[in-house]
C-alpha cells in the first residue's frame, strides 16, 4: 500500500520554463511533507518543506504547493536551469513520529 | 566536517554471505537511519535510531539487523545476504527527528549480491 505516490516517473521541460511535479497521498495523519533532490551516485539532498498548516511555500525558484482537501502536493520550479535535471522524491511525515515516507521519485530532464 | 561516511562504496556477495555496511556521522546528530533504493521503488527506511542505544524498524527491516552504540556510527549488518538485497543503501543523520532540513544522506553503498 504505498501512501506517497509520485506517478510520473519522468518529465521533460525546456529550460527557463516552469517545472511542476507532482504527489499524491493516501494518509490523512501525514502532516509535514518535504522534497528531496538527487544526482546520480549521490544521496538526496533536502530541498524544500512545508507544514500541512499552510498551503504553499516559497524558497527562491522552488515553490511547494499543498492542497489538504485533495491529498495533492505540488513543486513548482521557475525558471527550470539545467542544473535541476535530477531525479525528485517526494516524502511525508505522520506528526510524532520518526519515519519518513518517500514516493517512488521523478526524474527531471531539462531540455537545452 | 566530513559529514555523513558510508562504506565501502560498492560491494560484491555472494548468496549467504555476511558484511556490515558502515555509517558514521561528526554532526553529533541523534537521529540515524537507513533506506535502501531500488528501481521504481523510491527510497524505503530499513531501521533507524533516535539515540545511541535505541534502534527501531522502518518498512523493510527483514534481513538486516542494526545497533548504536555510539552517537557517532550507526552499521547495517547484513547477517545472509540475498539476491533480493541488491540495492543501493543510504545512510542519514538529522538533528530533529523526522528529517527535513536538518537531515544529510551520504553518498550511498551499492550492494550486488549474486
Amino acid at each position: 500500500d504505498q501512501q506517497v505516490k509520485q506517478n510520473s516517473p519522468s518529465l521533460s521541460v525546456q529550460e527557463g520554463r516552469i517545472s511542476i511535479l507532482n504527489c499524491d497521498y493516501t494518509n490523512s495523519m501525514f502532516d509535514y511533507f518535504l522534497w528531496y533532490k538527487k544526482y546520480p551516485a549521490e544521496g538526496p539532498t533536502f530541498l524544500i518543506s512545508i507544514s500541512s498548516i499552510k498551503d504553499k511555500n516559497e524558497d527562491g525558484r522552488f515553490t511547494v504547493f499543498l492542497n489538504k482537501s485533495a491529498k495533492h502536493l505540488s513543486l513548482h520550479i521557475v525558471p527550470s536551469q539545467p542544473g535541476d535535471s535530477a531525479v525528485y522524491f517526494c516524502a511525508a511525515r505522520i506528526v510524532g513520529d520518526d519515519k519518513i515516507i518517500f514516493g517512488k521519485g521523478t526524474r527531471l530532464h531539462i531540455l537545452p | 566536517n566530513a559529514g555523513v561516511t558510508q562504506t565501502p562504496k560498492f560491494q560484491v556477495l555472494k548468496t549467504g554471505q555476511s558484511m556490515t555496511l558502515q555509517c558514521a556521522q561528526d554532526m553529533n546528530h541523534e537521529y540515524m537511519s537507513w533506506y535502501r533504493q531500488d528501481p521504481g521503488m523510491g527510497l524505503r527506511l530499513i531501521h533507524y535510531s533516535v539515540g545511541a542505544g535505541i534502534t527501531d524498524q522502518g518498512e523493510v527491516p527483514n534481513g538486516y539487523n542494526v545497533s548504536r552504540s555510539t552517537t557517532e556510527d550507526f552499521p547495517l549488518r547484513l547477517l545472509s545476504a540475498a539476491p533480493s538485497q541488491t540495492s543501493v543503501y543510504f545512510c542519514a543523520s538529522s538533528y530533529s527527528r523526522g528529517g527535513g532540513e536538518t537531515q544529510y544522506f551520504g553518498p550511498g553503498t551499492r550492494l550486488l549480491v549474486l
